[in-house]
């Protein structure tokens, strides 16, 4: 089976602007996760969509947003961006959830100046 | 609320020496899932194994081997005769089951590398 895929692997925006990360799951699982990494905070749960529901959230400010689609694909959106928003973002999907071993894309790393 | 710790930040070790990954880990829920990933510097987090709360069980895969021990709540991995390709960051993670949908937290990971 194909892997976690994102894209892009690598954007370069600048403060205020907004972005859209895509990613598409393993066949056939229905969790998808985002996790943001940054050098300070470590990996932190942003949030997880099952069957094109949000069922889980972290604690990250509204401009975080994120959707699924009918096969399963997600994106997340980020709006009026920051600095301090510069990170490697990470998305994980699993077949059902928490009781599943979730496996990673290869991330977005995202810059903003 | 589940918090798992690495102490090590970093260990530097000479190619083919054993090494060993600490992971404490806090829970209030009996049934709770384990895992372990590396993480390369290509950045993808790679799974590595999971374990469950009821099985005690160590584990040995090839070169790799995990001592679960919910005494101590620790969750320790060992890399014997340590390559340079060990050479990454690795996390130890936690996922409660009693709680509902939670999602994974992890340690704040510790950096191996391995010196030929």
């Amino acid at each position: 089976k194909a892997g976690v895929t994102q894209t892009p692997r690598y954007l370069i925006k600048t403060r205020g602007q907004q972005v859209t990360l895509s990613c598409s799951p393993i066949s056939g699982h229905r969790s998808v996760s985002w996790y943001q990494q940054t050098p300070g905070q470590g990996l932190q749960f942003l949030f997880e969509y099952f069957s094109e529901t949000q069922r889980n959230k972290g604690n990250f400010p509204g401009r975080f947003s994120g959707r699924q689609f009918s096969n399963s694909r997600s994106e997340m959106n980020v709006s009026t961006l920051e600095l301090g928003d510069s990170a490697l973002y990470l998305c994980a999907s699993s077949a059902e959830g928490w009781r599943d071993t979730q496996y990673f894309g290869p991330g977005t790393r995202l810059t903003v100046l | 609320a589940q918090k798992v710790t690495q102490a090590q930040t970093e260990i530097s070790v000479v190619e083919k020496e054993d090494v060993t990954l600490d992971c404490v880990y806090e829970t209030r829920d009996t049934t709770y899932y384990l895992f372990w990933y590396k993480q390369p510097p290509s950045g993808e987090l790679v799974f590595l194994i999971r374990r469950n709360s009821f099985d005690e069980q160590n584990e040995i895969s090839g070169r790799y081997s995990w001592n679960f021990q919910k005494s101590t709540s620790s969750f320790n991995f060992t890399i014997t005769a340590s390559q340079v390709v060990d050479s990454a960051v690795y996390f130890c993670a936690l996922s409660e089951a009693d709680s509902g949908n939670t999602p994974l937290v992890f340690g704040k990971g510790t950096r191996l590398s391995v010196i030929a």
